[in-house]
């Protein structure tokens, strides 16, 4: 399986915005670039996956390097209910594989 | 819809004893995952099924663990006999079609202390 590579942690003040970066020099033609998170006692839950061009949606903005070698999560405005631990997945296919993610501490 | 379901929220039980986890996909899902999550191995599968067929079991730790599919709408995977390592949280999780561009839909899992 491709891998990433996730900072172990990161910490954000409120109302301030995030962006948290992923590695994934190995990625194929095919894997589609996912975000997951998991908020504390919870299972994880999906945030936004993307192939090449950038995505948007409600919960967050994914930036993808033209390359595609590395990719950006971008939390527009952080809030101490975004702490959670954010896992960045190739899928190609297979099974999600998930990694140990980064940790994401909110400050108020 | 309710998302994905599972039964109990928490299982406590003893050394030697069978344990049954349950869980119901969401309806019209194709593929149904079984995921174990610890703190020394974080977030592991175990195994997988496409349209109630079991596909990969390679990450079934053990013959003490078992899985079934008997219909579209229900899955259990069974303990037995259960060991203190096989502590951990049990998610079961869904998608409806096993495609690179598709989401997975997580249960909220099911915490299971063996003492």
């Amino acid at each position: 399986d491709a891998k990433t590579t996730q900072p172990n942690s990161m910490e954000s003040n409120e109302e301030e915005p995030v962006h948290l970066p992923c590695n994934h020099s190995t990625i194929s033609g095919t894997d589609y670039i996912h975000w997951y998170r998991q908020l504390p006692s919870q299972g994880p839950e999906y945030v936004i996956h993307g192939l090449t061009s950038n995505v948007n949606n409600r919960m967050a903005s994914l930036a993808i390097a033209e390359d595609r070698k590395s990719s950006t999560l971008i939390l527009h405005r952080a809030t101490l209910r975004d702490a959670a631990v954010y896992y960045c997945i190739l899928n190609g296919n297979t099974p999600l594989v998930f990694g140990k993610g980064t940790r994401l501490s909110v400050i108020a | 819809d309710a998302g994905v379901i599972q039964s109990p929220r928490h299982e406590v039980t003893e050394m030697g004893q069978e344990v049954t986890l349950r869980c119901k996909p969401i309806s019209g899902h194709d593929y149904l995952f079984w995921y174990r999550q610890t703190m020394m191995r974080g977030l592991e599968l175990l195994i997988y099924f496409n349209n109630n067929v079991p596909i990969d079991d390679s990450g079934m730790p053990e013959d003490r663990f078992s899985a079934k599919m008997p219909n579209a709408s229900f899955s259990t995977l069974k303990i037995q006999p259960s060991e203190p390592r096989d502590s951990a949280v049990y998610f079961c999780a869904s998608s409806p079609v096993g495609l690179a561009n598709e989401k997975l839909f997580f249960g909220s899992g099911t915490q299971l202390s063996v003492l």
